[in-house]
């Protein structure tokens, strides 16, 4: 099946810096990616589609600047948190949807900025 | 964005007992899909109704989808503890290509 791989599965990082999340599909070629944020006891916050090649897509609401995402690839997306703070501190999980195997998640990212 | 509300916001049953949760949404669908997610925890998709289908059976899982009332329901049978997790449905369509999930319910069996 489908398998989408998600790296770190968590990291804690200093406030200002900057974190670097990814996001592979290891089996398949992903012609779009979505990134998603999880707060503690809430639901999954859509925060941008990204297609490759081409710029993401950003809900209403999330910073683009801040948010960075790239998708390289057809098998990659990154997802950086640029001047992390403590409010951005969340579970982060990827989504990566091919032709044939529809939406496949990742394991999640828990970011924890100290 | 959230696509619409999930109903209860948590559940409490004792094991063996039947578990219902109930989902609404708010534009049209290509398909409805639940997942659940264990506490801290990946996602784990569970089972999809596409929108011209009525009811679909999986295991112990019944998934019910009603489009005229934009509603769904997810009926887990003869409950055990492994299943204590949160449940999520997430619809997609609209016109647009992306997951939308709903708020979620938190499902915990008691032994």
């Amino acid at each position: 099946g489908a398998v989408v791989s998600q790296h770190p599965s968590w990291v804690i990082c200093k406030s200002g810096t900057s974190v670097k999340i990814e996001c592979r599909s290891l089996d398949f070629q992903a012609t779009t990616m979505f990134w998603y944020r999880q707060f503690p006891k809430q639901s999954l916050m859509l925060m941008a589609t990204s297609n490759e090649g081409s710029k993401a897509t950003y809900e209403q609401g999330v910073e683009k600047d801040k948010f960075l995402i790239n998708h390289a690839s057809l098998t990659l997306s990154t997802l950086t948190v640029t001047s992390a703070h403590p409010e951005d501190s969340s579970f982060y999980i990827c989504s990566a949807n091919g032709a044939n195997y529809g939406y496949t998640f990742g394991s999640g990212t828990r970011l924890t900025v100290v | 964005s959230q696509q619409g509300e999930e109903d209860p916001q948590a559940l409490s049953i004792q094991e063996g007992e039947n578990a219902t949760m109930n989902c609404s949404y708010k534009t049209s669908i290509n398909n409805l899909q639940w997942y659940r997610q264990n506490s801290g925890r990946g996602l784990v998709h569970l089972i999809l109704i596409r929108s011209n289908e009525r009811e679909k059976h999986s295991g112990r899982l019944r998934v019910t989808l009603d489009t005229s009332k934009k509603s769904s329901s997810l009926l887990i049978t003869a409950s055990r503890a492994a299943d204590t997790a949160s449940y999520f449905c997430a619809t997609d369509g609209g016109g647009a290509q992306k997951l939308v999930f709903g708020q979620g319910t938190r499902l915990t069996i008691n032994p």
